[in-house]
């Protein structure tokens, strides 16, 4: 069965600082793998997938995602954080052997400081 | 433009009362699929439908009915069974049910019951 966990509920940093988000999936074929952002009272937007192509994703607002198979993880990163990004953050796993369903994780809140 | 879209944004509900769950797309996907997210929980499946006149339970969907009659509409019903229906509900589209495809989301619909 697949499974996604986000470590750190709650993740502050402050504005300029990195930003580093973590994700770890258990699955027993290959995943596929999306972060998504969601702010307050709205829907899910996707950041960026990773679908067994190059292992470093970019994605939308400068965030950026690296595969590491070896370690199960798929985190996410930005190099300086802006006041925008804060948010919450949700990490998905899915397949291609039929259960296209996703699993999502827990999340993540981002406070972002002055 | 191209999108989903929910109403209403707010919904409160009495106890004892049937309500339903507006979910339209213009964007031709063939997949929809309906959440309900509590905070702290993530994302869970309630239903999701791969086609017209199709659709499968999710994880969680007792005391919860939808219908796909047409393509571009998938309305969900909470019904008096739902023990503790208060919670924000996310609708979903993709193009196909394959797990790589991407899952664009609607605004969502936070329903209350008083």
């Amino acid at each position: 069965a697949q499974s996604v966990t986000q470590l750190g509920s709650h993740v502050s940093v402050s504005e300029g600082a990195l930003v580093l988000l973590r994700c770890n999936y258990s699955s027993s074929v290959p995943p596929y793998l999306f972060w998504y952002v969601q702010y307050p009272n709205q829907g899910l937007q996707l950041l960026l997938k990773y679908t067994s192509a190059a292992t470093l994703v970019k994605g939308i607002n400068g965030f950026e995602a690296e595969f590491k198979k070896s370690e199960t993880s798929f985190h996410l990163t930005k190099p300086s954080a802006h006041m925008s990004d804060a948010a919450e953050y949700f990490c998905a796993v899915s397949d291609a052997s039929g259960t296209y369903k996703y699993i999502f994780g827990t999340g993540t809140r981002l406070k972002v400081l002055a | 433009d191209g999108g989903i879209t929910q109403s209403p944004k707010y919904l409160f509900r009495k106890e004892g009362q049937n309500v339903t769950l507006s979910c339209e797309q213009n964007l031709n996907h063939d997949a929809m699929y309906w959440y309900r997210q509590d905070p702290g929980q993530g994302l869970r499946l309630i239903y999701y439908s791969q086609i017209v006149n199709d659709f499968q339970k999710g994880d969680i969907a007792e005391g919860y009915s939808v219908s796909r009659e047409k393509k571009e509409s998938f309305p969900l019903t909470v019904t008096s069974a739902q023990k503790n229906p208060t919670a924000f509900y996310l609708c979903a589209s993709s193009i196909e049910s394959l797990g790589t495809d991407t899952q664009y989301f609607g605004p969502g619909t936070r329903l209350t019951v008083l």
